[in-house]
C-alpha cells in the first residue's frame, strides 16, 4: 500500500442495505476524514478522527458512522442506506503535528468511491 | 461554522490567458487556506496553501494572495495551458489545536483553458 487507498472503487446499493466503505493509509498519519462530494456543492465533511480511539462530526453526519480503531484504517458505514447518499466519497489523511501545536499540513485524498444507492 | 464562497463556478480562457478565482470565508478564526486541482474523475490534488500570517505566495505560474481583512483570497495562474483545465476548490480551515483540523470547501470552478 503506498499512500491513501479506498474500497471498493464503486458500489450499487439497494436502499435500506448496510454498506461500509473502506479507507487505509499507511504514512502513519493521525487525523483522517471523510467527505462526499455532491455536483455543484464541493467536498462536504462527514466524519473527521484526530487521533485513534477518537471520532467528531463533520457538517453531514446524519446518515454515516465511523470508527477509528487503529491509526491506518478509517471506515465509514452506512446503517441504511436511503438514495440522497448517492455520492463520490472520499477520505483523506493529514498529519496534524504534535499535539497542542497549531500545525495545518496537507490534505491527501484517496481515490474515492462512487456509491449508487437505488 | 466556516462558510465558504467561491466564484465564479466557470471560467473559460483562451491559451496564454490569465485565470483569477475568487472565494471569501465567514469564520474570522481561519488560518490556513488551501487550493486543490480535481481532474476528471480523479482525487483533489494539492497545488498551493496559504497561511494566515502571509499575504502572498507563488509557485512558478500560480500565485495565491490573503486578504484577511476583507477575508477573501484568490488564485492567479497565469500563462495558462490546457493541461490547467480541471475543476479548482479553495478551503479553509478554522480549528485551533486541538480541535479538527478539517477543511471548508468552496463549491469549485471549473476552468477550461481554450487552445
Amino acid at each position: 500500500i503506498a499512500g491513501i487507498t479506498q474500497a471498493p472503487t464503486s458500489q450499487i446499493l439497494a436502499a435500506g442495505r448496510r454498506m461500509t466503505l473502506r479507507c487505509t493509509q499507511d504514512m502513519r498519519h493521525n487525523a483522517m476524514y471523510w467527505y462526499r462530494q455532491d455536483l455543484g456543492l464541493g467536498l462536504r465533511l462527514i466524519h473527521y478522527s484526530n487521533t485513534a480511539g477518537t471520532t467528531g462530526k463533520g457538517e453531514v453526519p446524519d446518515g454515516y458512522s465511523v470508527s477509528r480503531a487503529n491509526t491506518d484504517d478509517f471506515p465509514l458505514t452506512l446503517a441504511s442506506a436511503v438514495p440522497s447518499q448517492t455520492s463520490v466519497y472520499f477520505c483523506a489523511s493529514s498529519d496534524s503535528g504534535l499535539a497542542g501545536v497549531s500545525s495545518y499540513n496537507e490534505q491527501f485524498f484517496g481515490p474515492g468511491t462512487r456509491l449508487t444507492v437505488l | 461554522g466556516e462558510n465558504v464562497e467561491q466564484h465564479p463556478s466557470t471560467l473559460s480562457v483562451q491559451e496564454g490567458d490569465s485565470a483569477v478565482i475568487k472565494c471569501t470565508y465567514s469564520d474570522s478564526a481561519s488560518n490556513y487556506f488551501p487550493w486543490y486541482k480535481q481532474e476528471l474523475g480523479k482525487r483533489p490534488q494539492l497545488i498551493i496553501d496559504i497561511r494566515s500570517n502571509v499575504g502572498e505566495k507563488k509557485d512558478q505560474r500560480i500565485a495565491v494572495t490573503l486578504n484577511k481583512t476583507a477575508k477573501h483570497f484568490s488564485l492567479h495562474i497565469t500563462e495558462t495551458q490546457p493541461e490547467d483545465s480541471a475543476v479548482y476548490f479553495c478551503a479553509a480551515s478554522a480549528s485551533p489545536p486541538p480541535g479538527r483540523r478539517a477543511l471548508t470547501f468552496g463549491s469549485g470552478t471549473r476552468l477550461q483553458v481554450q487552445p
